[in-house]
């Protein structure tokens, strides 16, 4: 299997600020890498797919890059509506895997 | 507009067995391969199994957590995915979703995967 690993789990940040948060894969998965949002009780919201392609509809605050092993999601100037948890996921090979998610909290 | 809806969930002892339906609508229900995933309270996510296209065979994948316990199947004509779960064990506790993609077409970047989720349905298997 994939192991994703996700650094930080928590990041503290104020709004306006830009944040980083990085994916690393156990095995090379090209750029089959997607990002989601996630807010308590409600289900994840796709983000970035295919490690930099921004899903309809999303601010393009939002944007992802790398390939291979190393990708990174970033959110420049970050908005009260951004605080929340993130989760990177591989889809290169099943059984698909996530990272175990990066909690983003107000400073 | 696109929609999934679960529904199915609910307590359940362990051993015992529970069926989760995904109602799907706004798109063509034969065209996407639909997959489940899970959430534990306060944890993370995790892939539970898909099931491809009647094109593609109708056959489905699990994870190894679930293999043998769960089945997955799907009703062309009510658009419906389902989630058999047998032999529920505690640890299979969980907010569990359903989503979709166009597994075979998803490298053209026309159709990103998993853009849509369904609101989830709690089981919790306790005695």
């Amino acid at each position: 299997d994939t192991q994703m690993t996700q650094s930080p789990s928590t990041l503290s940040a104020s709004v306006g600020d830009r944040v980083t948060i990085t994916c690393r894969a156990s095995q090379s998965i090209s750029s089959w890498l997607a990002w989601y949002q996630q807010k308590p009780g409600k289900a994840p919201k796709l983000l970035i797919y295919k490690a930099s392609s921004l899903q309809s509809g999303v601010p393009s605050r939002f944007s992802g890059s790398g390939s291979g092993t190393e990708f990174t999601l970033t959110i420049t100037s970050l908005q009260p509506d951004d605080f929340a948890t993130y989760y990177c996921q591989q889809y290169n090979r099943y059984p698909w895997t996530f990272g175990q998610g990066t909690k983003v909290e107000i400073k | 507009e696109v929609q999934l809806v679960e529904s199915g969930g609910g307590l359940v002892q362990p051993g015992r067995s529970l069926r989760l339906s995904c109602a799907a609508s706004g798109f063509t229900f034969g065209d996407y391969t639909m997959s489940w995933f899970r959430q534990a309270p306060g944890k993370g996510l995790e892939w539970v199994g898909f099931i491809r296209t009647t094109a593609y065979g109708g056959t489905a994948e699990f994870a190894t957590s679930v293999q043998g316990r769960f089945t997955i199947s799907r009703d062309e004509s009510k658009s419906i995915a389902y989630l058999h779960m047998n032999s529920l064990k505690t640890e299979d506790t969980a907010v569990y979703y359903c989503t979709r993609i166009r597994l075979y077409y998803y490298g053209s970047g026309t159709f990103p995967p998993f853009d849509y989720w369904g609101q989830g349905t709690l089981v919790t298997v306790s005695s």
